[in-house]
């Protein structure tokens, strides 16, 4: 099945401890993306990547990073997470660049203490 | 209609009923506008898009409208089920923009049985 797998589904932690959200898509997608999902702030884009090795800053970036090793995974890292990063996070990928299109994981819910 | 604040507008319909998700856009050069669907807890889901050289666009159950004179589109749900309960975002885009998709911030969608 053509799916965008993200993991943990459900994520509790801590001010400072560093954690890495998984994604990966199997549908040989170029582009591929990370959101977070606020109230009132609708689908805020945090990163994105046009293809392997070619990642690029999207409209809330600070304290998060990514990395396209491999056209399939784009993981989102956040080094130091504080608790106004407690978001809920989707990943997503499209077949047809950045802004078409885009299939969405079923989302990471972040709480950091 | 767009959302301000922390509460999403809610459209309320009677299943079988037909429902109109109205959202006004931002920017007059954008040449691309595309509908999501999300459901409680789950990702945005692509329903239909629509490309500014056309004013409407059908797919299954669903339309959607193009109004670039006063920036408006429409998503038309036709005989809606119970299962069209979910929150809607429109989102736009532009080739100026670097195809960026600018989303709007929902409208949340109730079907009464």
């Amino acid at each position: 099945e053509a799916q965008v797998t993200q993991n943990p589904r459900y994520l509790i932690t801590v001010t400072g401890k560093k954690l890495t959200v998984t994604c990966s898509q199997n549908m040989n997608h170029e582009y591929m993306s990370w959101y977070r999902q606020d109230p009132g702030l609708g689908l805020r884009q945090i990163y994105y990547s046009m293809n392997v090795e070619v990642t690029d800053k999207g409209d809330v970036p600070e304290g998060y990073k990514v990395s396209r090793k491999e056209k399939r995974n784009f993981p989102l890292i956040l080094e130091s997470p504080s608790p106004n990063q407690t978001s809920l996070y989707f990943c997503a990928s499209s077949p047809q660049g950045r802004g078409e299109k885009l299939f969405f994981g079923s989302g990471t819910q972040l709480s950091v203490l | 209609g767009e959302s301000v604040g922390l509460h999403l507008p809610t459209l309320s319909v009677q299943e079988g009923d037909n429902s109109i998700i109205n959202c006004a856009y931002s920017n007059s050069a954008s040449d691309y506008f595309i509908w999501y669907k999300q459901e409680s807890g789950k990702g945005p889901q692509f329903i239909i898009d629509i490309r500014s050289n056309m004013d409407k666009r059908q797919g299954q159950r669903v339309t959607v409208l193009l109004n670039k004179t006063v920036k408006h589109l429409s998503l038309q749900i036709a005989a809606t089920q119970p299962g069209d309960s979910a929150v809607y975002f429109c989102a736009e885009n532009y080739a100026g923009n670097n195809r960026k998709l600018i989303w709007g911030l929902g409208t949340s969608l109730a079907v009464n049985p």
